[in-house]
């Protein structure tokens, strides 16, 4: 297992363009999570799915901001007409369900919208 | 809701010093408690856990002890090196609540030869 691989991992946009990014968990996880992170703080979560159902989105996600996870795999995250707020690392994890069970992280989507 | 407050830093400190990063947490329940690091261009790694009150984590030298009387899961190390200069994050997650894991806002360290 190769852990959870995001794609592309720099992305470059004029304000106003739409961009997407991919997240492909582990294999065997079925809970998948993407946070946004700016310089100096913590990741902050958006969206969490269980299987293909996305299960609860944050308050941070505009509705500029749409996720999808068909078949329950891989998933991807939209963002509409970028503007510069937008600009962070966006974060893909996954993990297993379970107690004290860890979310393993990929190496982030760092998005710049000039 | 949830929070996790971290030591401010940047931290720096001489190879081979004595390393502390406080960790204090609020959660309404019982949470699992992470330490992770993100060494600079890379992803979040997972350090060291702790799922139950009294319970240590550790982890390359690495250590911290759930406390559930002060809510607080400090990061310690006895002797850290060079290597060790990154970003530490701690974070909670709550099973109950899908998963999810709230953050600190990390501390830098730096760690000089």
């Amino acid at each position: 297992d190769t852990g959870v691989s995001q794609d592309p991992r720099h992305k470059i946009t004029k304000r106003g363009q739409n961009v997407t990014f991919r997240c492909d968990p582990i294999s065997e996880h079925n809970r998948l999570y993407w946070y946004r992170q700016t310089l100096g703080q913590g990741p902050e979560f958006l969206t969490y799915f269980q299987n293909e159902a996305q299960l609860e989105k944050s308050r941070l996600l505009s509705d500029r901001f749409s996720a999808e996870r068909p078949k329950g795999s891989f998933s991807t995250l939209e963002i509409q007409r970028t503007e510069q707020g937008d600009s962070a690392m966006y974060l893909c994890a996954s993990s297993s369900q379970g107690d004290g069970t860890e979310a393993f992280f990929g190496q982030g989507t760092r998005l710049t919208v000039v | 809701g949830d929070s996790v407050t971290q030591m401010e830093g940047p931290v720096t400190l001489s190879e081979e010093a004595f390393l502390t990063i406080n960790c204090t947490y609020t959660a309404t329940g019982y949470p699992s408690l992470f330490w992770y690091v993100q060494y600079p261009g890379e992803g979040l790694q997972l350090l060291l856990k702790a799922t139950k009150a009294d319970d240590k984590g550790s982890n390359k030298g690495f250590e911290a002890t759930y406390r559930k009387e002060t809510t607080s899961f400090h990061l310690e190390k006895g002797s850290v090196q060079v290597s060790d200069s990154a970003v530490y994050f701690c974070a909670l997650r709550m099973n109950t609540n899908a998963g999810k894991s709230t953050f600190g806002d990390g501390t830098t360290l730096t760690v000089k030869p």
